[in-house]
């Protein structure tokens, strides 16, 4: 099973800023297949990022994703209010594994 | 428009059996590349995949609780039907129903439910 870690476990940053969000696999994600989702409280995930690097359907440019192999990254730019939540990765090449999420509150 | 919905119990004892119900519409899951998954969320941890299926009614589990777990579908209701034995307070969580469409099933889950709330507790 693909373990997946996610640093830092809680962020806090001001608006306007940009925050920066790991998540490390124990090996090799298959093809990129990493995906990111946000979850605000009370709120089921919603997909963000998929393929490592391709934004889901009607999500802002300020969210971006990139990495490969073991290292994978999720830069959120210019933050707003509205993007407190937790984030999570994860991998859908062999199974079914997710972080244990970083929670992001903005100040 | 993709809508899922989870039903079921929000209370069931430890030892019985959790049957929950996905109704989904705006897809059909009987088209090729279509799957309905169910995950899991205890209260403030992370989310755990829990099992699949598939259009061509293929049905994949998760490792760690594949002897509790049973996937059906109903494809005439467009319902998704999950059961799991031998409940135990552990298996407290919320449980979600979500949708891959894949021409390989090698897909993010795109499109979720709000969650079901399902409390094992004597």
């Amino acid at each position: 099973e693909i373990v997946l870690t996610q640093s830092p476990g809680t962020l806090s940053l001001s608006p306007g800023e940009r925050a920066t969000l790991s998540c490390r696999a124990s090996q090799s994600v298959t093809s990129s297949y990493l995906a990111w989702y946000q979850q605000k409280p009370g709120q089921a995930p919603r997909l963000l990022i998929y393929g490592a690097s391709s934004r889901a359907t009607g999500i802002p440019d300020r969210f971006s994703g990139s990495g490969s192999g073991t290292d994978f990254t999720l830069t959120i730019s210019r933050l707003e209010p509205e993007d407190s939540a937790v984030y999570y990765c994860q991998q859908y090449g062999s199974s079914y594994t997710f972080g244990q999420g970083t929670k992001l509150e903005i100040k | 428009q993709v809508t899922l919905r989870e039903s079921g119990p929000a209370l069931v004892k430890p030892t019985q059996t959790l049957t929950l119900t996905c109704t989904f519409s705006g897809f059909s899951l009987s088209t090729s590349g279509m799957c309905v998954n169910w995950i899991r969320q205890p209260p403030g941890k992370a989310l755990e995949w829990l099992a699949r299926i598939d259009w061509d009614d293929d049905k994949y589990y998760s490792t760690s609780l594949q002897t509790r777990l049973t996937i059906s579908k109903d494809t005439s209701k467009d319902q998704v039907v999950l059961t799991m034995t031998n409940m135990d307070p552990v298996d407290t969580a919320t449980y979600y129903c979500a949708r891959i469409q894949s021409s390989g099933a090698v897909a993010p889950f795109d499109s979720w439910g709000q969650g079901t709330l399902v409390t094992v507790s004597s």
